[in-house]
């Protein structure tokens, strides 16, 4: 079974600039989560989706992050403009139902905003 | 105000050993807690889950206790190994649909 790819692996940007995310989650399943990881930190979610509607977005600093999951799939993850406290490893997810059980996380996207 | 608590100091020890390590939890009434493994550069991975009505869980090496009277689980390896050097994640279930990750616990299992 293939697991949750995402892309690029890393990104350096500067501050200001704006960066995109890519995540394909395991095949079926319906809920796909970001999470956003501070060095020393555990993930914070910042947005889940359940198909492609949003679940919760109560945490994604919505004037400069956005996301989007087209037909229920794949999904990207935009920050626009980048600040130097986003520096962080972003996380995608999936899980076959919407209850937060058994995360399948991918390896993540190091984002460094110098 | 809510929290989730893990050792942030980092646990060292024997190989043989076991590893023990605790999560502590405050203003939550978690329906279920998680714990996943995670290496450098690595994305979480899931090991096990145990509900509010259960009180002990394991498999292979592994076991998970979650006491909701404490607000408090333990995770243990037996027979630990070097392999099994890594952060473990605590992640709590706050209801509905939300789930909440401590910072983890850093594991180093000396040969």
């Amino acid at each position: 079974e293939a697991g949750v790819a995402q892309s690029p692996r890393y990104k350096i940007i500067e501050k200001r600039q704006s960066v995109a995310f890519w995540c394909n989650p395991i095949s079926g399943h319906a809920t796909l989560y970001w999470y956003q990881q501070i060095l020393g930190q555990g993930p914070k979610l910042l947005i889940q989706f359940q198909n492609n509607g949003v679940v919760d977005d109560s945490q994604l600093p919505k004037d400069r992050f956005s996301a989007e999951r087209l037909k229920g799939v794949d999904s990207t993850l935009k920050i626009q403009p980048a600040k130097l406290e986003d520096s962080a490893v972003y996380l995608c997810a999936s899980s076959l139902e919407g209850f937060n059980e058994k995360l399948f996380f991918g390896s993540g996207t190091q984002l460094s905003v110098l | 105000s809510q929290k989730i608590e893990q050792n942030s100091e980092a646990l060292n020890i024997q190989e043989g050993k076991t590893a023990t390590l605790t999560c502590n939890y405050t203003n939550y009434s978690p329906a279920y807690l998680q714990w996943y493994r995670q290496d450098p550069g690595r994305g979480p991975v899931f090991l096990l889950l145990i509900r509010e009505n259960e009180k002990e869980k394991r498999k292979e090496r592994l076991k998970v206790t979650f006491d909701t009277t404490l607000k408090q689980s333990l995770f243990h390896i037996t027979a630990s190994q070097p392999a099994d050097s890594a952060t473990y994640l605590c992640a709590l279930n706050t209801g509905g649909f939300k789930t909440i990750f401590g910072a983890g616990t850093r594991l180093f299992v000396k040969a």
